[in-house]
């Protein structure tokens, strides 16, 4: 049973605009959240993250908001660069624990010149 | 660069052949992660270390062992490999400290047939 979900596959973007990527969560024992990208044949690297005891992240063009009462969180890229094409995946965790990081199946962003 | 370095990185082998996938880090990390791809599942943790010869079971562990003899080595083995087990394979370390993402290494694509 899939505990974070991303239910967009898929999303395309004109370059200069915001992208704004989904995650959903079942889990409310998860306390913490991450977002990573990855290239194609490369491993995801982190991009920023947000604790539950926040609603917002901000880190250069991106921030990430958490909707602690709807489970959801998203990823905002503003603005949009060809270079963020990628595969985007949320991740969560229960943070006192620690061990467990639960990925989401990832959206895969198109930013178009 | 988190120093972390899988071998091989591409395999093919047969059906009810064992397999062993090395995950290198060369950063003295306690936490020793892996992963499997695949379209549709995003990412799942098969096993986790917390410390040499520390190990425990992710949420697709069948069919899959590990070992932790020394810090820097975490090693993925499948014993009788089956073609469901086709996948990309990552490694990953946590950051010391507070610090909560992981790290990953650049995966194993490997082809059971």
């Amino acid at each position: 049973d899939q505990q974070v979900k991303q239910n967009s596959p898929s999303l395309s973007v004109q370059e200069g605009r915001i992208s704004i990527l989904n995650c959903d969560y079942t889990n409310s024992m998860f306390d913490y959240f991450l977002w990573y990208k990855k290239y194609p044949a490369e491993g995801p690297t982190f991009l920023i993250s947000i604790s539950s005891i926040k609603d917002k992240n901000e880190d250069g063009r991106f921030t990430v908001f958490l909707n602690k009462s709807a489970k959801h969180l998203s990823l905002h890229i503003v603005p949009s660069q060809p270079g963020d094409s990628a595969v985007y995946f949320c991740a969560a965790s229960v943070y006192s624990t620690g061990n467990q990081f639960y990925f989401g199946t990832g959206t895969s962003l198109t930013v178009i010149p | 660069d988190a120093g972390i370095t899988q071998s091989p990185r591409h395999k093919v082998t047969e059906t009810g052949t064992p397999v062993t996938l090395r995950c290198h880090q060369t950063e003295n990390h306690r936490y020793m992660y892996w992963y499997r791809q695949d379209p549709g599942h995003g990412l799942r943790l098969i096993h986790y270390s917390y410390g040499v010869k520390d190990t425990d079971k992710g949420e697709v562990s069948d069919g899959y062992s590990v070992s932790r003899s020394k810090t820097e080595d975490f090693l993925l083995t499948l014993e009788s490999a089956t073609s469901s087990q086709t996948s990309v394979y990552f490694c990953a370390i946590r950051g010391q400290g507070g610090s909560y993402e992981q790290y990953f290494g650049p995966g194993t694509r490997l082809t059971v047939t």
